[in-house]
């Protein structure tokens, strides 16, 4: 991805809690997107920062710190269907809105 | 909920043949954009639309061109097909807001090109 960087692949259990760290070029940045994309299919909305700080949504949280152009998002009481790629996306604020994607991340639950 | 409905959802080509995709986005969403997804890589946008008009272009090859009609729908339309041309193209749409979370994209099934 462009100026994005995270883990080609992390593999944890059932039950385990997981962290996927991003960082990204800050110039120009306008939040940031973390989308899960299950293999041959379309990416999904997953969560949105654009302030500092933890912002939790079940058993998925995304923080970020936009002085140190970095993210994570938090995966807990993990479950098999979570196995997917999980895409950092950074919003460019060109005028309109472009989306930059990572290379993605791919998690293997195992049981 | 209505959601991006994209066709078809194969298709398959031949080198030098043209190919056209369709995709339909969310009711009430002005902005769609066009990406495409190789094989284990990450999508990579290639062009969008706003309010019927180009509004901005990535690395989409000069082999290809897009239009949004007049009911927000948009073709990508790929011509002198390549082998390296295979890969899944998905169709997002937003609502186009002012920024932040508003402009989360929702995406379609996608289309996996594939050209033989």
């Amino acid at each position: 991805g462009q100026n994005i960087d995270q883990p080609t692949e992390m593999t944890a259990t059932e039950g385990a809690i997981v962290q996927i760290n991003c960082t990204y070029q800050t110039s120009g940045f306008n939040g940031l997107f973390w989308y899960q994309q299950h293999a041959g299919e379309a990416p999904t909305f997953l969560s949105y920062n654009v302030l500092d700080g933890l912002e939790e949504k079940g058993r998925f949280s995304s923080f970020l710190s936009r002085s140190k152009g970095y993210s994570y998002l938090l995966l807990k009481e993990l479950q098999m269907k979570d196995s997917a790629s999980y895409l950092c996306v950074r919003g460019v604020d060109t005028g309109f809105q472009k989306l930059v994607f990572g290379t993605g991340t791919r998690l293997l639950v195992s049981p | 909920a209505a959601g991006v409905i994209q066709s078809p959802r194969h298709l398959i080509k031949e080198k030098r043949e043209t190919a056209t995709l369709k995709c339909y986005p969310i009711p009430r969403h002005d902005t769609v954009y066009w990406y495409q997804q190789g094989p284990g890589q990450d999508p990579q946008f290639l062009i969008s639309f706003y309010e019927k008009m180009q509004s901005d272009k990535g690395s989409i090859p000069d082999r290809f061109s897009a239009q949004q009609f007049s009911d927000y729908h948009s073709e990508l339309n790929m011509s002198s097909l390549e082998l390296g041309d295979s890969a899944l193209y998905f169709c997002a749409s937003s609502s186009g807001g002012t920024g932040g979370e508003e402009e989360k994209l929702f995406f379609g099934s996608g289309t996996q090109l594939s050209v033989l």
